[in-house]
């Protein structure tokens, strides 16, 4: 079946990075869009960016520019997100998601990577 | 502050039709597709509806979806218990470049 299967829990540092993976099947891997998006406990869904794997090409939501960075892996069916100088409200849940082009609705989730930051 | 802006909470009984408002600006709803999403407590979002009024297959009839102009609304109907869940509108925004999404709505059903 179509999934996608994320990294497991991580807890980081203030000023540290991170690197959430997520693995997809089911699919062609190159045929859709990943986005990733953010939600802190208790909050609303924060859109972070978009990779498509196919090209490589990323865009990233300006609240996050210069602080991430969305990879991927075509041999594997993987892709990456990365963010760095972590600071402690940066601890949420992360999710990737698969949509089949800008603006698509998603509508494959992965199921989630908890990141919390604590000195 | 979300960009489009959801009431925080709606409610219903068991069998009634509850919506659910989005409102955006002319770069992003006024201009592109809505997409719906249902989370469930503890779970992953769910697509719910997209470009505007479509279901995705498995999705119940009981939901559907409108946008006119620089708003957008989802509907249920016949609202059952398992219906409680936050619901999220989002859309893509050619001024920032990017997908919004609004601030959520939690569903209770009474």
């Amino acid at each position: 079946q179509v999934q996608l299967v994320q990294s497991g829990a991580e807890v980081k540092k203030p000023g540290a990075s991170v690197k959430v993976s997520c693995k997809a099947s089911g699919y062609t891997f190159t045929s859709y869009d990943i986005n990733w998006v953010r939600q802190a406990t208790g909050q609303g869904l924060e859109w972070m960016g978009w990779m498509n794997p196919n090209s490589g090409n990323t865009g990233y939501a300006q609240k996050f520019q210069g602080r991430v960075t969305m990879t991927r892996s075509t041999s594997i069916s993987t892709a990456y997100m990365e963010l760095s100088s972590l600071r402690s409200e940066d601890t949420a849940v992360y999710y990737c998601a698969r949509a089949p082009g800008l603006g698509y609705g998603m509508d494959v989730w992965g199921q989630g990577t908890t990141v919390t930051v604590s000195s | 502050q979300s960009v489009l802006t959801q009431p925080p909470s709606a409610s219903g009984t068991p069998g009634q039709r509850v919506p659910i408002s989005c409102s955006g600006s002319s770069s992003n709803i006024g201009s592109n597709p809505v997409n719906w999403y249902q989370q469930l407590p503890g779970t992953a979002p769910k697509l719910l509806i997209y470009y505007n009024n479509q279901r995705p297959s498995g999705v119940p009839d009981r939901f559907s979806g409108s946008k006119s102009g620089t708003s957008a609304s989802l509907a249920i109907s016949g609202l059952q218990s398992e219906d409680e869940a936050d619901y999220y509108c989002a859309a893509w925004d050619d001024s920032l470049n990017g997908v919004v999404f609004g601030g959520g709505t939690k569903l209770t059903v009474l």
